[in-house]
This record gives structure tokens, sequence and C-alpha cells, in this order.
């Protein structure tokens, strides 16, 4: 079935730093990603959608200048938090879309990458 | 997009049959269902997905009554593996489909 690969699956980094984070879709092109960030014991929250050689779509609330998105290819989209602060330490989880045997959308989720910043 | 309202928690006993509902009341005529499981530091995994009356696959089953107002997912004799947080989600499944996550509803299977 469809794989999506994310990468680090963790990353500790000193508050000022920039991390990068990968997503990438295994053995099927996605024109679309989504973004996501969840915190302890809450739902998923959608931060942007990520389209292949266009710019992002944020959600309402999310700084696009903190958050940067990049979707070069049909198989990656990167989110880079910016001047990272302890506050934005989080579990970001990244979906691909994929259509099923009958031709329907379906997302396949990353495992996560849990980012801590000191 | 629809918005969804499940049951924040459940429990149940080994063996048992788990059944977890969830209201869409606006749901568009294009939008599809889909059930997705999530263990904890993981992303979710896709359980079923189906747009109405009912779909079973090797894991669950969804039922969707003809109003497509609500669905039920049901996980046939739960094990302490099926512990875990349910999402249901509503959404355009023929063209983009950008996912608005619910709280969903956590399940605690007691052995």
């Amino acid at each position: 079935g469809a794989v999506v690969s994310q990468h680090p699956s963790w990353v500790i980094c000193k508050s000022g730093t920039s991390v990068k984070i990968e997503c990438r879709s295994l053995d099927f092109q996605a024109t679309t990603m989504f973004w996501y960030r969840q915190f302890p014991k809450q739902s998923l929250m959608l931060m942007a959608t990520s389209n292949e050689g266009s710019k992002a779509t944020y959600e309402q609330g999310v700084e696009k200048d903190k958050f940067l998105i990049n979707h070069a290819s049909l198989t990656l989209s990167t989110l880079t938090v910016t001047s990272a602060h302890p506050e934005d330490s989080s579990f970001y989880i990244c979906s691909a879309q994929n259509r099923d045997r009958a031709g329907a959308n379906v997302l396949t989720f990353g495992a996560g990458s849990r980012l801590t910043v000191l | 997009l629809a918005k969804t309202t499940q049951p924040i928690s459940m429990d149940s006993y080994e063996g048992q049959e788990v059944n977890i509902t969830c209201s869409h009341n606006n749901i568009a005529t294009n939008d599809y269902i889909t059930w997705y499981q999530q263990f904890p530091s993981q992303g979710p995994r896709f359980i079923i997905q189906g747009y109405k009356t009912k779909v079973t696959n090797e894991v669950a089953s969804l039922f969707i009554p003809a109003d497509r107002k609500s669905s039920t997912l049901s996980l046939p004799r739960v094990s302490l593996s099926d512990t875990a947080v349910y999402y249901c989600l509503v959404g355009e499944a023929t063209g983009g489909f950008k996912t608005i996550f619910g709280a969903g509803t956590r399940l605690f299977v007691k052995a």
C-alpha cells in the first residue's frame, strides 16, 4: 500500500535555530500534501496545504514566515520551522493525498516528527 | 467543510464489539466518510472509507444511514491493541481533500 516517510522522527534543537522536516511519498506521486501539528492529548490541527509547484495555503493563525513549506517535487514536501522557540515544541505530522482503487481520495500519514526546542 | 461530532471516550473489554458513532449533519453530496486510528506518538492510520450504506474490510465495518448525517464504525472483537484514538473525517473524495480533524474518540480496551 501507499507509504509516506517522514524524517526525522524526533529532533531536539536550541532556541533560535531552524529545523527542517521532510515528508516523502515512497510509492506514489502526491500533488497535495498536508501538514499538521498535535499537542499532547489533543487532536491534529491542520497547519497548511502543500501543493506541488505552487505556494502553500496556510490555515488562519499559522505564520507562513515561521513555518516555511516547500513542495518542490511530486514526492517531497518539507516543513521548516524557522527561529524555533520552546512554544514550537510539538508533534508535526504530514499526510499525502492518494487515490484508492475506486478513485476516491485517501490520505496516507507519515509517522510524525517530535520537535523539542530547548 | 462538514463538522464532525464524536464521543470523547469509550471503554470496552477484550472480545467485545465496539461501535463508535460520528455525527456530520452538514455533510455535502460529494463528501465521503473516512475513519482513522491513531496510537500515541504515531501518525493516523486509515481504517475504512465509505459513501453510503455499509462498507466492510478486514478490520472494520462502516454503517452509513440513508440520510448520511451520521456514521458508525464497528470494530468486531476488540483486543488490547485496539486502544487508540479514532477519528471520523468528512471530505470531498474526488477533488481536493482538505481535512479538519475533530476531537476524536479515545477508546480504551480493558482485559
